[in-house]
């Protein structure tokens, strides 16, 4: 079975306080997506990394960056949390070419106070 | 560019009866579609996935859609509702990104199940 984690299930941090959240998948899955699901917005795509050290921008990059150091590893930094990211995070994984379906983690209901 | 639209964001049924969520998309070339469910407090699960074989895709759990060319639609169907079916369903298209694909989700629909 596929496998994604994600660090935490619930985070609670301040305004301006920098977070990581943690991404690990175990089926050496090349692309490694972050999203924000939102009421009513459904899941939109903030960062996705095809390889290692390589990025693109999704729908909603500001405020957010990624690293991707090794393969199996995704992380999403906010550097300064606000209060309008207050949201559920979920990590996603699949292999590199178009059709496969995405493996997702369990989600990060990240609060900022 | 490419988009998914999901008809309700709020569907009721009773137990036993029939499940239908929408899901209508636009793309310029022969899309693949996705069927996610998400149950409180969890991630996304797979339902089915439609990659060009049969237009009508079975899944887990009773779930099966039917691929519509000329109607642009993608739509979901159980015939009969269980309790435990009552969860938020999302439908999806992969989206080409370079050498690779990408999904773009509709905004959900909210199943509920009354007994």
């Amino acid at each position: 079975d596929v496998k994604v984690t994600q660090s935490s299930r619930y985070l609670v941090k301040r305004t301006g306080e920098k977070v990581f959240l943690e991404c690990v998948q175990d089926m050496d899955h090349e692309n490694m997506f972050w999203y924000r699901q939102d009421p009513g917005l459904g899941l939109r795509l903030i960062y996705f990394s095809y390889d290692v050290k390589m990025k693109e921008k999704g729908d909603i990059p500001e405020g957010y960056s990624v690293s991707r150091e090794k393969k199996e590893r995704f992380s999403l930094i906010l550097e300064s949390a606000s209060t309008n990211q207050t949201s559920m995070y979920l990590c996603a994984s699949c292999p590199l070419r178009q059709g496969y379906e995405q493996y997702f983690g369990p989600g990060t209901r990240l609060t900022v106070t | 560019a490419q988009s998914v639209t999901q008809l309700g964001s709020h569907v009721s049924v009773s137990e036993g009866a029939l499940v239908l969520l929408r899901c209508n998309y636009s793309s310029s070339v022969p899309p693949y579609l996705f069927w996610y469910v998400q149950y409180p407090n969890q991630g996304l699960q797979l339902l089915l996935k439609y990659t060009s074989a049969a237009t009508l895709v079975k899944g887990i759990n009773g779930f099966e859609a039917e691929f519509k060319k000329s109607e642009t639609s993608f739509h979901l169907t159980k015939p009969s509702a269980h309790m435990r079916d009552a969860a938020e369903y999302f439908c999806a298209v992969s989206v080409r990104s370079g050498n690779t694909g990408k999904l773009i989700f509709g905004q959900g629909t909210t199943l509920q199940v009354k007994p």
